[in-house]
């Protein structure tokens, strides 16, 4: 079983539709979660973390970390043409004051038809 | 205003050449990282340097070295590439490594094909 488990998709909504992504993980040690977007030919770039358990909300965006279950979620709301990208959830430890390596899913292909 | 800059953008090589990707950071980050992509698309950490340390270095052949002449650069030098090194490589920066809620800036990767 890898680290970080995530369906690669594809994932094709209507325009307005509310997404949800998720991806598991196997290392209870994970306590830094994050949310990455990438558009083709681009490098990722950061949309949301948390850390530890909880909700966090940006906008159309909402993240949850649910870790005794060891699943992580992204809600996108009101989805727009956009946010078609792949959706790379990463995570990584924290121990004696240094965050370790980011692990990263495989990442989920969106794509919101107008 | 590119905050992290790779060169070039597309590599296309033959087997057992040697060469070199740069990665300029203007966010006067502490700490740059190398990135594989391979074609299943899974992003793995390959190095990171810390004020021109090397701190971390992942289970990668001693045919790839990294080299930062200052705290901006960290270029990435292949020797004898191999088929299987074709993928696409990001270069990235963050504050400072232990920090937490420093998130990484990734550059938009080279791609590297060898034929």
């Amino acid at each position: 079983q890898k680290e970080v488990e995530q369906d690669p998709g594809p994932l094709s909504v209507p325009e307005g539709a509310i997404v949800s992504l998720n991806c598991t993980y196997s290392n209870s040690a994970f306590q830094y979660f994050m949310w990455y977007r990438q558009y083709s030919r681009k490098g990722p770039e950061l949309l949301m973390y948390t850390y530890s358990s909880g909700n966090k909300e940006d906008g159309r965006f909402t993240a949850q970390v649910d870790k005794s279950s060891k699943y992580i979620s992204l809600f996108i709301r009101d989805s727009q043409p956009s946010d078609s990208a792949t959706y790379l959830c990463a995570m990584s430890e924290y121990y004696g004051g240094s965050q370790g390596n980011l692990i990263f899913g495989k990442g989920t292909k969106l794509s919101v038809k107008p | 205003d590119t905050a992290v800059s790779q060169t070039p953008k597309y590599l296309v090589t033959q087997m057992g050449n040697d060469k070199s990707i740069k990665c300029e950071q203007n966010l006067g980050h502490d700490t740059m990282y190398w990135y594989k992509q391979d074609s299943k698309k899974f992003l793995k950490i390959m190095f990171s340097y810390n004020n021109k340390e090397l701190i971390i270095n992942e289970t990668v052949p001693n045919r790839f070295s990294p080299k930062s002449p200052d705290k901006a650069h960290l270029n990435l030098h292949i020797n004898s590439l191999e088929l299987g090194d074709s993928a696409v490589y990001f270069c990235a920066s963050s504050q400072d490594i232990g920090t937490l809620n420093q998130p990484q800036h990734f550059g938009d990767g080279t791609r590297l094909s060898i034929l």
